[in-house]
């Protein structure tokens, strides 16, 4: 069976600030991964998605993310976070049935 | 607009009295899911179904049940709530459970069961 761990159940960081997201996952073989965000109140958005080929993906928002094989990660980042990015983020997986993990909710200090 | 549309947005019952909690999409996708969000426990699947008349348990279907009598609709429904099911709900479709597109979600149904 697949899993999903999201290390970090809640993360501060400063406006302006560079975030890193971890997910790791256990599957058998290479998923399918991807990375919601949810906004208070409102429902998930997809942010970005892997499903072969180049590791370092491109989102919205800012966003990418990183596929490490070796390391079963698929972490999230953005190079300047914006206080509009506070929310929670799921990273998701893919192999036989669709997987999210627990989250981390990220707050941003102006 | 491409879009999931559940309701209600929020609803508090009482133990015991059925409800249902509706579920549409515009889109023409195939596969709906149900999902239920706790804290600390991310999003846990309830039901889904690969089509109409198709349904199949997910990982936490005690005490639910759906139908899915038409491609667009995917209601979900209590027969007899407990305050356990006190819950966020979400509802998602795709055109397929590994569609690379990923899932469009709903907005949400916040359940208070008391």
């Amino acid at each position: 069976a697949q899993s999903v761990t999201q290390p970090d159940i809640h993360i501060t960081v400063s406006e302006g600030a560079s975030l890193e997201l971890r997910c790791n996952y256990s599957y058998g073989a290479t998923p399918y991964l991807f990375w919601y965000v949810q906004s208070p109140g409102q429902g998930l958005q997809l942010l970005l998605k892997y499903f072969s080929g180049d590791t370092l993906v491109q989102g919205i928002k800012g966003f990418e993310a990183e596929f490490k094989r070796s390391q079963s990660s698929f972490n999230l980042r953005k190079p300047s976070v914006h206080w509009s990015d506070a929310a929670e983020y799921f990273c998701a997986v893919y192999g036989q049935n669709f997987v999210f993990g627990p989250g981390t909710r990220l707050s941003v200090l102006p | 607009e491409a879009q999931v549309t559940q309701n209600p947005r929020y609803l508090i019952t009482v133990t015991g009295k059925k409800l249902t909690v509706t579920c549409s999409q515009n889109m023409n996708h195939e596969y709906m899911s149900w999902y239920r969000q706790d804290p600390g426990l991310g999003l846990r699947q309830i039901y889904y179904s690969m089509n109409v008349e198709v349904t199949d348990k997910g990982d936490v279907p005690e005490g639910y049940k759906v139908s899915r009598k038409e491609k667009r609709n995917f209601p979900l429904i209590l027969e007899s709530p407990s305050p356990n099911q006190t819950s966020l709900y979400f509802c998602a479709s795709s055109l397929s459970p590994d569609s690379i597109y990923g899932y469009t979600f709903g907005s949400g149904t916040r359940l208070t069961v008391v």
